[in-house]
């Protein structure tokens, strides 16, 4: 059975810094691209960053460019969000996410969201 | 960037009803659509891929359709664990999601 679980949310003042980790388990971690979503309290998904699957190429949303930092330990079947100069619109559940179904054309690649971890929230308040 | 359009914003229905939600993208995405299904305080859902394709073990009430610029999502008879809010998403061009479609009880 495929299990994403998060962990490492929590309160944090504007300007901190958080690490979120996502722990994988039952499928081939190694082999997927990862995601990270994320969703302000009573608002909808936004996509945050995306991994591919051995580390070497990383994409982010404009919001967090800079800010945040995706990584991955395959031999720990992990994956991070280093979080940054956290704002107070950072505020929301972080979800990591599997990419699934991935097909590449060319230097094109299309995969959506097949399994989601149950989330981590992360508040940013003084 | 492409900005993902849903409607209606909520839904009231009744169970046995069938219900179509509609998904227009600002440009055209061939076919690189899915939909979420998600619950308040759960983890978003998987439900349909590549704007028709069922995800293994979604109940086939459920169906997509759709191509270029505009989708539907259609439950062909609506049962009581199907209220929830529905998110279509764009995987053409990085990943957006549509607003959310809330379907509640009538």
């Amino acid at each position: 059975e495929v299990q994403l679980v998060e962990s490492g949310g929590g309160l944090v003042q504007p300007g901190g810094s958080l690490r979120l980790s996502c722990a994988a388990s039952g499928f081939s971690f190694s082999s997927y691209w990862m995601h990270w979503v994320r969703q302000a309290p009573g608002k909808g998904l936004v996509w945050v960053s995306r991994i591919n699957s051995d580390g070497s190429s990383t994409t982010y949303a404009d919001s967090v460019m800079g800010r945040f930092t995706i990584s991955r330990d395959n031999a720990k079947n992990t994956l991070y969000l280093q979080m940054n100069s956290l704002r107070a619109e950072d505020t929301a559940v972080y979800y990591c996410a599997r990419a699934g179904g991935l097909y590449c054309i060319s230097t094109n690649c299309y995969d959506y969201f097949d399994y989601w971890g149950q989330g981590t929230l992360v508040t940013v308040s003084s | 960037d492409i900005q993902m359009t849903q409607s209606p914003s909520t839904l009231s229905a009744s169970v046995g009803d069938r219900v179509t939600i509609t998904c227009r993208a600002s440009q055209t995405i061939s076919d690189w659509l899915a939909w979420y299904q998600q619950k308040p305080g759960k983890a978003p859902k998987l439900l349909i891929y590549k704007a028709s394709s069922l995800e293994s073990g979604v109940p086939s009430r459920f169906s997509g359709s759709g191509s270029g610029t505009e989708f539907t999502l259609s439950i062909s008879s609506l049962q009581p664990d199907d209220f929830a809010t529905y998110y279509c998403q764009q995987y053409n061009s990085y990943w957006t999601f549509g607003q959310g479609t809330k379907v509640e009880i009538k």
